[in-house]
């Protein structure tokens, strides 16, 4: 079965600073892959996917993941972070054949330090 | 309005008590879904509608009973729950079909069971 694996359950960076957030999965063929975002007592907001073509895909609010198939990761990167993107954060895949199920990770929670 | 409603956000029930969650979507789908998300757990798919039909259920205990009389509505009636039920249950939508659709998610009801 596939699974997905978010390593960092918590992560604090300072505004302005890069961000990393790692993604894992376990799927034997090419996964359709995703990133949400909730907010405090929010639902879950969809930042990008991945299905095919240019590895490195870009989404909403300045973020952008790629895609590396032989380390089977799904990064979510942001150049320069803003106080806002305070939140949790969810990578899921999907997978062919298994209709629209998606397989979250845990999450992992980004705290940012003004 | 958002895409996805849900009501009531917030819900307290004793554990002989019955309450239904109700979900509503104006996106024009025809897939519903039911998730749970527990502190600490990946998110967890309940119940998968396709054209008002269950297509999944995700060995959810039948003290949970979900309910989709159009595509449109997607109801969850609660009765004799358990504390370690107590949790966000998240409504979601999607054009029914491939994996590379996108899922929808309200903001989620709130439930606590004591």
């Amino acid at each position: 079965a596939q699974s997905v694996t978010q390593p960092d359950i918590h992560i604090t960076v300072s505004e302005g600073a890069s961000l990393e957030l790692r993604c894992n999965y376990s799927y034997g063929a090419t996964p359709y892959l995703f990133w949400y975002v909730q907010s405090p007592g929010q639902g879950l907001q969809l930042l990008l996917k991945y299905f095919s073509g240019d590895t490195l895909v870009q989404g909403i609010k300045g973020f952008e993941a790629e895609f590396k198939r032989s380390q089977s990761s799904f990064n979510l990167r942001k150049p320069s972070v803003h106080w806002s993107d305070a939140a949790e954060y969810f990578c899921a895949v999907a997978f062919t054949g298994g209709g629209n199920k998606l397989t979250f990770g845990t999450g992992t929670q980004l705290k940012v330090e003004l | 309005e958002t895409g996805v409603t849900q009501t009531p956000r917030h819900l307290v029930m004793g554990m002989t008590n019955k309450k239904s969650l109700k979900c509503e979507q104006h996106l024009g789908h025809n897939a519903m879904y039911w998730y749970k998300q527990s502190a600490k757990k990946p998110l967890e798919l309940m119940f998968v509608y396709n054209f008002k039909e269950q297509t999944e259920n995700n060995s959810v205990p039948s003290r949970f009973s979900p309910e989709c009389p159009n595509s449109s509505h997607l109801f969850l009636h609660l009765h004799t729950l358990q504390p370690e039920d107590s949790a966000l249950y998240l409504c979601a939508s999607s054009q029914e079909g491939g994996p590379g659709n996108t899922i929808y998610f309200g903001e989620g009801s709130w439930l606590t069971v004591v």
